[in-house]
């Protein structure tokens, strides 16, 4: 499969302690975004990556995310002292730059639970 | 601001009937409009995109700039177009980020 990855699919975890969550994209592809999805709602900007440099991240992403894209590759987003409105599935998506309306593929996700 | 707006959270239809979803948009600049579909327990994916003009699974949209619409249509829904729907705005000046709407779940009855 030559798609998006994400690992790992699902993780439950008790409130306050940390997860880091993994993006891998499609191989070629230098832009990589993360989006979060709660229930009922669509699909959230939180980041994104022109290879290895992050270049924006929203305001919903609060100063107990951090998200990395080393050697402009893989991607990791991490969530320190989870709390119970971090539940949600977190996408990646990647991109191939270009001029006109790039298509951004998505992962399959992982879907978050903050017991 | 940006925004994207799916009015109908569901939308049920029989086999055979057309299919209209609704997507309304509100941007200052030139718009890049997608529509992304999502069938159950698949990944979400791109169905159309409005610089393409193309037809696919039989589904058509249009941008229509004076009315800030990009509504999804298809003339004769068929069961296995049930999924939940997605319109979403590209910021090409902001990264190629995407707004999306809150999605229409869309249900095909035989």
């Amino acid at each position: 499969d030559t798609g998006v990855s994400q690992n790992p699919r699902h993780k439950i975890t008790k409130r306050g302690q940390n997860v880091t969550f993994r993006c891998d994209p499609i191989s070629e592809h230098n832009r990589l975004y993360w989006y979060r999805q709660t229930l009922g709602q669509g699909p959230e900007f939180l980041t994104y990556f022109q290879n290895e440099a992050q270049l924006e991240k929203s305001r919903l992403l609060s100063d107990r995310f951090s998200a990395e894209r080393p050697k402009g590759s893989f991607s990791t987003l991490e969530i320190q002292r989870t709390e119970q409105g971090d539940s949600a599935m977190y996408l990646c998506a990647s991109s191939l730059d270009s001029t006109s309306a790039e298509t951004q593929y998505f992962g399959p996700g992982t879907r978050l639970l903050v017991l | 601001a940006q925004r994207v707006t799916q009015p109908e959270k569901l939308l049920s239809v029989f086999k055979g009937a057309p299919v209209e979803l609704k997507c309304n948009y509100s941007y200052s600049g030139s718009p890049e409009l997608f529509w992304y579909v999502q069938y159950s327990r698949q990944r979400l994916q791109l169905l159309l995109r409005h610089i393409s003009r193309e037809s696919i699974k039989g589904f058509t949209a249009d941008l229509n700039k004076g009315e800030t619409s990009f509504h999804l249509k298809k003339p004769f829904a068929q069961e296995e177009d049930s999924a939940m729907y997605y319109c979403a705005l590209r910021l090409r000046n902001q990264g190629g980020k995407l707004i999306f709407g809150q999605g229409t779940e869309l249900s095909v009855k035989p």
